[in-house]
């Protein structure tokens, strides 16, 4: 049973390019997580997607950052016009339904942007 | 002051100790999880807690909910433990994804 799928592992974009990240969940998981990990700093949630729904995206930038998580195939973190500062690492995790009490979550590998 | 605070930041055991690492939190929570996050930076989840304790191998963690403190320790540690535990806390009425991390504490065991 593969575990979370990421890719690109390392990606490299110049300013102004726009970058897609991608991230497969784990079989059978329909709930999918996007954090970020910015260099010497903690890990940050950006959103949460259920397949064809944004469920919370209070932790993503209101400008140039979109996620979606199509019915089909992987969730896209899309990051346009792309800045220094966007430099970062970009985990995704997966989970089953979540029930009445929480869950455990799985995460990918990461996808590792650099803006130059 | 960060929501979720982490002691120590640091740690640098030998081969063989007893090694405790905390995390106090300000916030109600649902749930609390312990993360690790490997030098080539992949993170694997180790707990999940919302009371007590939960044992796994050489892993154990406790949670004491009405003083917002957690702990993770680590029996007859070994260099292969060297990594970046995390911990990260599902704050009570957040959504199921909303985590609020700890910066982590980094640890090294020396054979």
């Amino acid at each position: 049973n593969a575990g979370v799928m990421q890719n690109p592992r390392h990606l490299v974009r110049r300013r102004g390019q726009e970058a897609r990240l991608r991230c497969s969940p784990m079989k059978g998981h329909s709930h999918v997580y996007w954090y970020r990990q910015l260099p010497e700093e903690g890990l940050k949630f950006m959103v949460y997607l259920q397949k064809e729904n944004i469920i919370d995206e209070s932790g993503m930038p209101k400008e140039r950052f979109s996620a979606e998580f199509p019915k089909e195939g992987p969730s896209i973190l899309r990051i346009q016009q792309v800045v220094r500062g966007d430099s970062a690492a970009y985990f995704c995790a997966s989970s089953s339904l979540p029930g009445l009490v929480p869950y455990e979550q799985y995460f990918g590998p990461g996808t590792r942007l650099t803006v130059t | 002051k960060n929501e979720v605070e982490q002691s120590p930041q640091n740690l640098t055991a030998q081969e063989g100790e007893f090694i405790t690492i905390n995390c106090s939190y300000s916030v109600g929570i649902s749930a609390l999880h312990w993360l690790q996050q490997h030098p080539g930076g992949g993170i694997v989840s180790l707990f999940m807690l919302s009371s007590g304790k939960k044992k796994h191998g050489r892993l154990i963690a406790t949670i004491n909910i009405q003083e917002k403190h957690s702990s993770l320790h680590i029996t007859a540690s070994h260099p292969r433990d060297s990594a970046v535990y995390i911990c990260a806390v599902l704050g009570y009425g957040g959504s199921q994804g909303n985590l609020i991390f700890g910066k982590g504490t980094k640890l090294s065991v020396k054979p």
